[in-house]
C-alpha cells in the first residue's frame, strides 16, 4: 500500500518568514496530493490540493509543488501569520483497487511566532 | 447551512462499557469515513462506507463496529474490546466513492478511564 512520509514533525519561523513541509509517497499510482490544516481541537480543513498533471499550485500565501519523479510535494507558505499556526497533513490517494481513500502523513507543527 | 456534524465533542465512559460517536452529513455525500487520531500520529482510518447499507474495514477495525442505515448518518461504537480507545475520533464524508476529495467534521474527543 501507500506510505507518505512528512518532514518535518515541528516547524517554528518568526512572523513573515516562509514555511516549507515536505512530503514523499511511495505508490507511482497516486495523483491527488491534498494538504489539510488542523487547528487544535478541530477537525481538518482542505487548504489546498494538486493532481500528478500539474507541478505547482498557488492560492495566495500558499503553493505546493510536486515532482512526480521524485515521488515528492511540499507545502510552502510565504510572509506567515501567527493564526498560520496550526498543523498540517499531507496526503497521497489514488484509484488502487478502486478506492480513493488518502493516506496521510503524521502532520507538521507549524509555529509562528510574533 | 450544509457540513458534517460530530456529537458530542468530548465523552467520558468507564472501562468495559460500549460508547456510540455519532456522526451526521447534510452533503448529500454517498461515501463516508471514520479515522482516529493519537498524539504526533496522522489520521488512521477504521471504517468506511461507500454506500448505504454496506460498509468495509479499514486499517485499524478490531475494537470498533459501525452501520450505516441512512445515507446522512454514519454511528461508531467503539466497544469494550478496544484497548486503548482513548483518542480523536474525525468524521468525513465525501461525495463518493471514486472522488478525492474528503470534508472532516470537528471531531469527538473521547476519554476512557
Amino acid at each position: 500500500g501507500e506510505n507518505v512520509e512528512q518532514h518535518p514533525s515541528t516547524l517554528s519561523v518568526q512572523e513573515g518568514d516562509s514555511a516549507v513541509i515536505k512530503c514523499t509517497y511511495s505508490d507511482s499510482a497516486s495523483n491527488y496530493f491534498p494538504w489539510y490544516k488542523q487547528e487544535l481541537g478541530k477537525g481538518p480543513q482542505l487548504i489546498i490540493d494538486i493532481r500528478s498533471n500539474v507541478g505547482e499550485k498557488k492560492d495566495q500565501r500558499i503553493a505546493v509543488t510536486l515532482n512526480k519523479t521524485a515521488k515528492h510535494f511540499s507545502l510552502h507558505i510565504t510572509e506567515t501569520q501567527p493564526e498560520d499556526s496550526a498543523v498540517y497533513f499531507c496526503a497521497a490517494s489514488g484509484p488502487s483497487g478502486g478506492s480513493y481513500i488518502p493516506t496521510f502523513g503524521r502532520g507538521t507543527s507549524l509555529i509562528v511566532h510574533p | 447551512d450544509g457540513g458534517i456534524t460530530q456529537s458530542p465533542k468530548y465523552l467520558f465512559r468507564k472501562e468495559g462499557q460500549n460508547v456510540t460517536l455519532s456522526c451526521e452529513q447534510n452533503l448529500n455525500h454517498d461515501a463516508m469515513y471514520w479515522y482516529r487520531q493519537d498524539p504526533g500520529q496522522g489520521l488512521r482510518l477504521i471504517y468506511y462506507s461507500q454506500i448505504v447499507n454496506d460498509f468495509q474495514k479499514g486499517d485499524i477495525a478490531e475494537g470498533y463496529s459501525v452501520s450505516r442505515e441512512k445515507k446522512e448518518s454514519f454511528p461508531l461504537t467503539v466497544t469494550s474490546a478496544q484497548k486503548n480507545p482513548t483518542a480523536f475520533y474525525l468524521c468525513a464524508s465525501s461525495i463518493g466513492p471514486h472522488s478525492y476529495e474528503q470534508y472532516f467534521g470537528p471531531g469527538t474527543r473521547l476519554t476512557v478511564t
